[in-house]
């Protein structure tokens, strides 16, 4: 159990698109779900937590307008990267939590 | 503040030996730590956590961490390391000011298994 899945597991854009990312938990209800960057073999860095029907909470540095977080359900927050530049090419994983945090499989985006 | 320190960017071991990656934490008030393991290009997997009870916890794959409240440290150890181990290894400790159950992570450690 405590499934969570991300889609798509890796995506190639140009630059100034958006590309928008799911995550998904299979198997529980998360009220909260949590999004991260990572670089290369460094550590995550929490970009925002979502919450089911409210807003999301953006940790500081963070652009709002640039990374939009929608957590339409408990099951489902998707984020989206607006305009997409290549210094947003990074891994992105996303966590749904129920007791502990559970880790989707990540997200390579290569903003070209 | 809250915060978890791995020290050791690298760990290196040979197959059959013991391995110890090494973390210590700051925070107020008991703590929640967790370690998590990531191989290439994937998200985190869950190993232990530490909430209350027994110092020395038991987790996946044959992981163990002990936590010390006088070294306010939590090593996860294992006493015979595989090829397969070789992985980045992820402290974290739970933000107990945040409701969701925000995680704060330490730096990385990454564990190389030597045949």
């Amino acid at each position: 159990g405590a499934v969570v899945s991300q889609h798509p597991s890796w995506v190639i854009c140009k630059s100034g698109t958006s590309v928008k990312i799911e995550c998904r938990s299979l198997d529980f209800q998360a009220t909260t779900m949590f999004w991260y960057r990572q670089f290369p073999k460094q550590s995550l860095m929490l970009m925002a937590t979502s919450n089911e029907g409210s807003k999301a909470t953006y940790e500081q540095g963070v652009e709002k307008d640039k990374f939009l977080i929608n957590h339409a359900s408990l099951t489902l927050s998707t984020l989206t990267v607006t305009s997409a530049h290549p210094e947003d090419s990074s891994f992105y994983i996303c966590s749904a939590a129920y007791n502990e945090q559970f880790f989707g499989p990540g997200t390579r985006l290569t903003v070209l | 503040a809250q915060s978890v320190a791995q020290p050791e960017d690298q760990v290196n071991v040979a197959e059959g030996n013991p391995l110890t990656v090494k973390c210590t934490y700051s925070v107020s008030g008991n703590p929640y730590l967790f370690w998590y393991v990531q191989y290439p290009n994937r998200g985190l997997q869950f190993l232990l956590k530490y909430i209350t009870g027994d110092n020395l916890v038991k987790g996946s794959y044959g992981f163990e961490a002990e936590f010390n409240k006088s070294q306010t440290s939590f090593h996860l150890k294992k006493p015979s390391a595989l090829v397969s181990d070789s992985a980045l290894y992820f402290c974290a400790v739970r933000d107990i000011y945040n409701q969701g159950g925000k995680l704060i992570f330490g730096q990385g450690t990454e564990l190389s298994v030597k045949p």
